[in-house]
């Protein structure tokens, strides 16, 4: 039982080239989210996905895509990365349960653009 | 979602119990109180959670009281590999997005 695996960890973009921040769960969790830290600063939600094939907004979306296939994956899409996205992006799930607002982080990816 | 409000950061030695205050005046009926811990380079982690009174686990102990507005969350018997950052979260059944504020910074000395 792995968790939430986040990949890359590291990660250089020059301005205005894109990737994909991958995100996996094997907890079979309902609920996933994407997160960004900034310097001193706690997380601000970007996506998040209640289940498969919904996905929405969260506090700082712009520049940001999301999509959400299957149950396990949760991809982060930045199609222009400019230099204030430079952060550290952390990948959550948790599930459903009545009440429980338990969510089980990744490592962390740390982005860099220059 | 309620806003919390929690001191920046706190001092403490090895051996010595912290108490973290958070404010949250204006939290629902239907909130839970969570409390999730950070170590630099990691995601958080969840510490304990609760409703009303008082939360006991393994890590930590969680104090409620009647009408709350505040919650407190006591690690006991500290030690330098509790050196983190502390949030503490409000939320109810229908919130799936959860709110980190920046947090306390816990600073454990020997």
């Amino acid at each position: 039982n792995a968790g939430v695996t986040q990949t890359p960890k590291f990660q250089v973009l020059k301005t205005g080239q894109s990737m994909t921040l991958q995100c996996a769960q094997d907890m079979n969790h309902e609920y996933m989210s994407w997160y960004r830290q900034d310097p001193g600063m706690g997380l601000r939600l970007i996506h998040y996905s209640v289940g498969a094939g919904i996905t929405d907004q969260g506090e700082v979306p712009n520049g940001y895509n999301v999509s959400r296939s299957t149950t396990e994956d949760f991809p982060l899409r930045l199609l222009s990365a400019a230099p204030s996205q430079t952060s550290v992006y952390f990948c959550a799930s948790s599930s459903f349960r009545r009440g429980d607002t338990e969510a089980f982080f990744g490592q962390g990816t740390r982005l860099t653009v220059v | 979602l309620a806003k919390t409000t929690q001191p920046i950061s706190m001092d403490s030695y090895e051996g010595q119990e912290v108490n973290i205050t958070c404010s949250h005046n204006n939290i629902a009926t239907n909130d839970y109180i969570t409390w999730y811990q950070q170590f630099p380079s990691q995601g958080p982690r969840f510490i304990i959670q609760g409703y009303k009174t008082k939360v006991t686990n393994e890590v930590a102990s969680l104090f409620i009281p009647a009408d709350r507005k505040s919650s407190t969350l006591s690690l006991p018997r500290v030690s330098l590999s509790d050196t983190a950052v502390y949030y503490c979260l409000v939320g109810g059944i229908n919130d799936y997005k959860l709110s980190f504020g920046a947090g306390t910074t816990v600073t454990v000395r020997a």
